[in-house]
């Protein structure tokens, strides 16, 4: 069964701290997408990865394809990286199809 | 500038009245998309689109349709709107990429209230 896990589901740091959010999949993919979606409610792509890991700014994405997991870190995190992080994938048993996690909520505090 | 446009971005309707939301992009994208995202589910894949006249089901197409004649535009009709399809809907576009469907950008979404 095609399936995708985020952890946590929720989660409050204090400004400055270093953040990790989770992802899992069930089985094998073509690749995954890291979005984020604001208060408002707008969503933005952060990232794309199929292998290996990507930096942007404050932001990385890294995934182990062997064991079917992937994690978003965020570096001296800041209040405005308060948002939903949305885990995304393309599964290679059914095309082109997407499947999302239910999503980290964050909050940073000054 | 570059952007994926929905219409409208607010509705209330009642059951059974037909309705359309529209959708389109400037990015000479492949891929198009709508989802729908409910609390306690996410964001659930309704209908896809590789290019013109290609289109596939995603999680949830019952009750929907759509069609893809031109290669901007990918609307989403409800023929006959239930209180069940209630959600907030975003409609995305992405180039074609040696993986699949690229970076997505996403509409600005549109919330339907079905009475």
């Amino acid at each position: 069964k095609n399936e995708v896990e985020q952890s946590p589901q929720n989660l409050t740091a204090q400004e400055g701290e270093f953040i990790t959010i989770n992802c899992s999949y069930s089985v094998g993919i073509s690749a995954l997408h890291w979005l984020q979606q604001h208060p408002g409610g707008g969503i933005v792509s952060l990232f794309m990865l199929s292998s290996g890991k990507k930096k942007h700014g404050r932001l990385i994405a890294t995934i182990n394809i062997q064991e079917k997991h992937s994690s978003l870190h965020i570096t001296a995190s800041h209040p405005r990286d308060s948002a939903v992080y949305i885990c995304a994938v393309t599964f290679t048993n059914t095309g082109n199809q997407f499947y999302f996690g239910t999503g980290t909520s964050l909050t940073v505090i000054p | 500038e570059a952007q994926v446009t929905q219409n409208p971005r607010y509705l209330i309707t009642v059951t059974g009245k037909k309705l359309t939301v529209t959708c389109s992009q400037n990015m000479n994208h492949e891929y198009m998309s709508w989802y729908r995202q409910d609390p306690g589910l996410g964001l659930r894949q309704i209908y896809y689109s590789m290019n013109v006249e290609v289109t596939d089901k995603g999680d949830v197409p019952e009750g929907y349709k759509v069609s893809r004649k031109e290669k901007r535009n990918f609307p989403l009709i409800l023929e006959s709107p239930s209180p069940n399809q209630t959600s907030l809907y975003f409609c995305a576009s992405s180039p074609w990429t040696s993986v699949g469907s690229g970076t997505q950008y996403f509409g600005p979404g549109t919330r339907l209230l079905v009475l």
